[in-house]
């Protein structure tokens, strides 16, 4: 079955250092994959999305990374701040044009003043 | 733009008893919204898809008729969860999609909380 892994354990940095969250997955071929920000009690919000074909994205401190090969998506997030804290989702879409996405569980960033 | 809204944001019921759930586009015209579940420190798992005009398309594993989705216009879904049991507790949201920069992406309501007694 699909399975999307990201780091379950939160992870915590000081301020001003490049965060870097992984998202894993297996027996699934994406066309795409989406990265969010959530934030306690409240909805998902997009950040970048990565396609297929496309090895790496940027948006202002936020890089994306996609390797098809290693079944890998690595998420960047540079000159950190405190207010990056949050939960940060990786999500697959497919190819079939219905617009679902599958989730990970999120990974939990903390960074320190 | 592409602001989605919910309603209630967090609604308290007894067992047995009924509750609806609304989604709305405020800014766009969303044919296709999304309905989830989550649970504490859980992943977001879609429930059903939601078409506007026609029936929703459930996720394997979730009962059609205890969780009854209605898309009536192209900026309105609903979920009924009917019968509500303690264990129907989760927080749910709603997600429509839309064009972000070129790129079709899910705008996500900010969740409404349910707690069955």
């Amino acid at each position: 079955s699909q399975k999307i892994e990201q780091n379950s354990e939160a992870l915590n940095i000081q301020e001003g250092k490049t965060a870097t969250l992984t998202c894993n997955y297996t027996n699934y071929s994406p066309a795409y994959l989406q990265w969010y920000r959530q934030d306690p009690g409240r909805g998902p919000v997009f950040l970048l999305l990565i396609r297929e074909n496309e090895k790496e994205k940027r948006k202002e401190r936020l890089k994306v990374t996609f390797d098809t090969t290693l079944k890998q998506s690595l998420f960047h997030i540079t000159a950190s701040q405190p207010a990056d804290s949050a939960t940060y989702l990786c999500a697959l879409g497919g190819s079939s044009n219905t617009g679902k996405l599958i989730f990970g569980q999120g990974t939990t960033l903390q960074v320190k003043p | 733009g592409a602001v989605v809204s919910q309603h209630p944001s967090w609604v308290i019921c007894k067992s047995g008893t009924s509750v609806k759930i609304e989604c709305r586009s405020l800014d766009f015209q969303a044919t296709t919204m999304f309905w989830y579940r989550q649970f504490p420190k859980q992943s977001l798992m879609l429930m059903a898809t939601s078409n506007e005009g026609s029936k929703a398309t459930y996720e394997q594993g979730v009962e059609k008729d205890k969780f009854l989705i209605n898309h009536a216009s192209l900026t309105l879904s609903t979920l009924t969860v009917t019968s509500a049991h303690p264990e129907d507790s989760s927080f749910y949201i709603c997600s429509a999609s839309g064009i972000l920069g070129g790129e079709e992406t899910q705008y996500f309501g900010p969740g409404t909380r349910l707690l069955v007694l």
